[in-house]
């Protein structure tokens, strides 16, 4: 099984500032991973899956990158409505598998 | 609508079984895979299994946590996806969605259903 390991646990920014959470796998998931977005009391909602392609209506600011181990979701000018948990996935491998998740909040 | 709506959750006492609907509409059921996602209270979510389209065979995949304990279905003529769980513990406490998976994103889910609360307690 791919373990997926999420960096920070927790990141503070302050509005329209940059935000960067990092995804790692414990081998190879070539660029089969995703990023979704949890706010309390709700569903998780993708983002960005095959590391770097939005989801239908996700906002220009938010941008994936990386393939193979190592993988970035970046947020570019942070609104209120992103402060949330941000979770990678991995679905190159059965089972698929989740981070452990990012908490994003504001400084 | 195009909408999910879970259903069956409850208290269960551990080792006994309850099975979960999720009941789809607005879209034809038989044209998507499935999966199942759980979060245990105030933690991160757990992939539970995924359950292909008729077209491609209608077969599952399973998280290795509930591999030989728990079961997906669908019933495309009724629009429901079924998650059997059988032999409950209390570390499968947790809030369930079912999500619609549809090919043009890589099969991952683009429609989630609001959840429904299990917890496996004596």
């Amino acid at each position: 099984e791919i373990v997926m390991t999420q960096s920070p646990a927790t990141l503070s920014v302050s509005p329209g500032e940059r935000a960067t959470l990092s995804c790692r796998a414990s081998q190879s998931v070539n660029s089969n991973l995703a990023w979704y977005q949890q706010k309390p009391g709700q569903a998780p909602r993708l983002l960005i899956y095959g590391a770097s392609t939005r989801a239908t209506g996700i906002p220009a600011r938010f941008s994936g990158s990386g393939s193979g181990t190592e993988f970035t979701l970046t947020i570019s000018s942070l609104q209120s409505e992103d402060f949330a948990v941000y979770y990678c996935q991995q679905y190159n491998n059965w089972p698929r598998s989740f981070g452990q998740g990012t908490k994003l909040e504001i400084k | 609508e195009v909408q999910l709506v879970e259903s069956g959750g409850g208290l269960v006492q551990p080792g006994r079984s309850l099975r979960l609907s999720c009941t789809a509409s607005g879209f034809t059921l038989g044209d998507y895979a499935m999966s199942w996602v759980r979060q245990a209270p105030g933690k991160g979510l757990e992939w539970v299994g995924f359950i292909r389209s008729k077209p491609y065979g209608g077969t599952s995949e399973y998280a290795a946590s509930v591999e030989g304990r728990f079961i997906i279905s669908r019933d495309d003529s009724k629009s429901i996806t079924y998650l059997q769980m059988n032999g409950l513990k209390a570390e499968d406490t947790a809030v369930y969605y079912c999500t619609r998976d549809p090919r043009y994103f890589d099969w991952l889910p683009d429609l989630w259903g609001q959840g429904t609360v299990v917890t496996v307690s004596s």
